[in-house]
């Protein structure tokens, strides 16, 4: 059965700092992988996806993340935190049955930056 | 596109009282998914349809909640009675073929008192 595990429930960086978010995932087959940020009263936004094309994968406001297979992992980082970095982020995995469609989103990482 | 649109953005009723949530999703895309997401309990998907149909609504929490998709342009999530507990932030989203990523809307923050 898929799953997906986001190990830190709360992350806090300086500003001007790296970020990472560990997202560590279970399916029985090559998934697509997605992270997702929500800032305060908004909606989720795509931050960027894997889909079995390059391992290293670069999404919006200077994340990325690279999909190791021998880790199950899926990690999200940034070279640097901003202000606006702070917020909530999922990391999602699509579901093993063929013709399924409900993505699995794991329990969330609020990202904490100090000034 | 305008994006995935959701009204009303507030609602605040009283228990007991009927409340009807209402989606719009991005044009062409053939999914369409409602969720729920509290403190306690996260993201939680509760139903989700295909070209119109419901496809897994295993999700819905109880029979006070029922969803429909009349049509490819609009769908409402519906609770009657509605109860405290049921208070939360409601997403919808919608995506285009299978695996590929959820458009969500704003949310409606529901408050039931």
């Amino acid at each position: 059965a898929q799953s997906v595990t986001q190990l830190d429930s709360h992350v806090s960086v300086s500003e001007g700092t790296p970020v990472l978010l560990r997202c560590n995932y279970s399916s029985s087959y090559s998934p697509s992988l997605f992270w997702y940020v929500q800032h305060p009263n908004k909606g989720l936004q795509l931050l960027l996806k894997y889909t079995s094309a390059a391992t290293l994968v670069k999404g919006i406001n200077g994340f990325e993340a690279e999909f190791k297979k021998s880790e199950t992992s899926f990690h999200l980082t940034k070279p640097s935190a901003h202000m606006s970095d702070a917020a909530e982020y999922f990391c999602v995995v699509t579901p093993d049955q063929t013709g399924a469609n409900n993505l699995f989103f794991g329990t969330g990482t609020r990202l904490t930056v100090i000034p | 596109d305008a994006g995935v649109i959701q009204s009303p953005r507030h609602e605040v009723t009283e228990m007991g009282q009927e409340v009807t949530l209402r989606c719009k999703p991005i044009s062409g895309h053939d999914y369409l998914f409602w969720y729920r997401q509290t403190m306690m309990r996260g993201l939680e998907l509760l139903i989700y349809f295909n070209n119109n149909v419901p496809i897994d609504d295993s999700g819905m929490p109880e029979d006070r909640f029922s969803a429909k998709m009349p049509n490819a342009s609009f769908s409402t999530l519906k609770i009657q009675p509605s109860e405290p507990r049921d208070s939360a932030v409601y997403f919808c989203a919608s995506s285009t073929e299978t695996y590929n990523e959820q458009f969500f809307g704003p949310g409606t923050r529901l408050t039931v008192l």
